[in-house]
Parts: C-alpha cells; sequence; structure tokens
C-alpha cells in the first residue's frame, strides 16, 4: 500500500515560486502503471488538476496553469516535484500529491497525500 | 467551470437512497472514457470511493454503487448513514484536454 507525503513552505510571496515534494513510501514510482500528479483545492472549492508526469519523463499540465508548472520525479529519491511560478493569492489552496494509475490511458488517482496547505501572501 | 457538471449538494434522511449524477460530454463520458468516484470527508485528503464505473476498491462499503449510460455517471449512495456526509467528486479522462478532469462536487448533507 503506498503513501505519499508533501512537503515544502507553507507560506509563499505574490511573485515568488512555490516549490513542493512528496515523497512516495514504495517502489510504485519506478512502475509503469502510473504518473504522479498534484492536484489543488482552494479554501471552499473544488478539485482542480494542475498535472502529473510518468516515470519516463512525459508529462501534462492542465492548460490554465501551463505556462507556469513544472513536474519533476527523482526516483533514487522516490519522490516528485511541484513549481509553480510567479504566484498570486488566487493560488492560495490545499496542494495534494496523488498516484495516478494508468492502463491504456490515464484512469483514476488511487493513493493521496493528506495535503499542504500553501498561502500566498507578503 | 467544470468540465464534468455535478449538482452542488444533494440531502437525505439516514436510510435513504440518494444519487449524484456526473454529466459529461463526448470527448469525455461520453467517449468510453471510465468514470471515478471520490469522498471527501470534512479536513480531510479525497479518498477513492468508485474506479472503472462500477468497482469499489477494498474497504468501500457496498452501500456505495456507481453506473454510467451514454454522457453522464451516477453515484448511488443505498442506506444513508451519518458518517456519510462528506463531498463527492467526479473524475474521468478528456481526450480534447488529453488530461483528467474533475466534476465541480456535491456535497451530501444528511439529515
Amino acid at each position: 500500500q503506498s503513501q505519499l507525503q508533501e512537503s515544502g513552505p507553507g507560506l509563499v510571496k505574490p511573485s515568488e515560486t512555490l516549490s513542493l515534494a512528496c515523497s512516495v513510501s514504495d517502489g510504485s514510482i519506478t512502475s509503469n502503471s502510473y504518473y504522479w500528479a498534484w492536484i489543488r483545492q482552494p479554501p471552499g472549492k473544488g478539485l482542480e488538476y494542475i498535472g502529473s508526469m510518468y516515470y519516463s519523463g512525459s508529462t501534462y499540465y492542465n492548460p490554465s496553469l501551463k505556462s507556469r508548472v513544472t513536474i519533476s520525479v527523482d526516483t533514487s529519491k522516490r519522490q516528485f516535484s511541484l513549481r509553480l511560478s510567479s504566484v498570486t493569492a488566487a493560488d492560495t489552496a490545499v496542494y495534494y500529491c496523488a498516484r495516478l494509475y494508468s492502463y491504456g490511458y490515464p484512469r483514476y488517482f488511487d493513493y493521496w497525500g493528506q495535503g499542504t496547505l500553501v498561502t500566498v501572501s507578503s | 467551470q467544470s468540465v464534468l457538471t455535478q449538482p452542488p449538494s444533494v440531502s437525505g434522511a439516514p436510510g435513504q437512497r440518494v444519487t449524484i449524477s456526473c454529466t459529461g460530454s463526448s470527448s469525455n463520458i461520453g467517449a468510453t472514457y471510465d468514470v471515478h468516484w471520490y469522498q471527501q470527508l470534512p479536513g480531510t485528503a479525497p479518498r477513492l470511493l468508485i474506479f472503472d464505473n462500477n468497482n469499489r476498491p477494498s474497504g468501500v462499503p457496498d452501500r456505495f454503487f456507481g453506473s454510467k449510460s451514454g454522457t453522464s455517471a451516477s453515484l448511488a449512495i443505498t442506506g444513508l448513514q451519518a458518517e456519510d456526509e462528506a463531498d463527492y467528486y467526479c473524475q474521468s479522462y478528456d481526450s480534447s484536454l488529453s488530461g483528467s478532469v474533475f466534476g465541480g462536487g456535491t456535497k451530501l448533507t444528511v439529515l
């Protein structure tokens, strides 16, 4: 059973870059069955899929965030990361990392981290 | 505006049956991509509730049932319990976006 855990600053200044990491407990980070994903949830709102990365290096980014997002995977550390540049108050949210099961196409998020609140404020 | 449309809220009394709809289009649910459901209890991370339209992960009670037809899907909860009070989200894959999409979420209130 895979466990995921987010880490990173809880407060980021406007115009700076938000950086988060997600640690994966098992070796599934090298499996060809999964993408490694980031999802966020602004306070009181719904889920927004930010993007994901496959172990091979291919990525998907939400078109609304694509110009500001970078997701990377470090299999040696069993970690994947999110960088979101030029943040504003609208980027304040709980950020979740998740494992995205893929068979034929990316299907469902089967394991989630507990989430970490990131506030954008000066 | 979410790609998948869900009602903002539903409610039911303990023991009753409720359904939550999820309406998509020809580039996602209607294109035969599977639908998945998540339950988010207050203050917690979402958890996978139903995958591939009507399959329950281990540990999910059989009171939760998913179905799909055409460009829509539904989540039915029978024998409603107070502990079912949560937000529910549907999710699928969209070929025009080449990525996963969520519904806007439905808040279930147990009266």
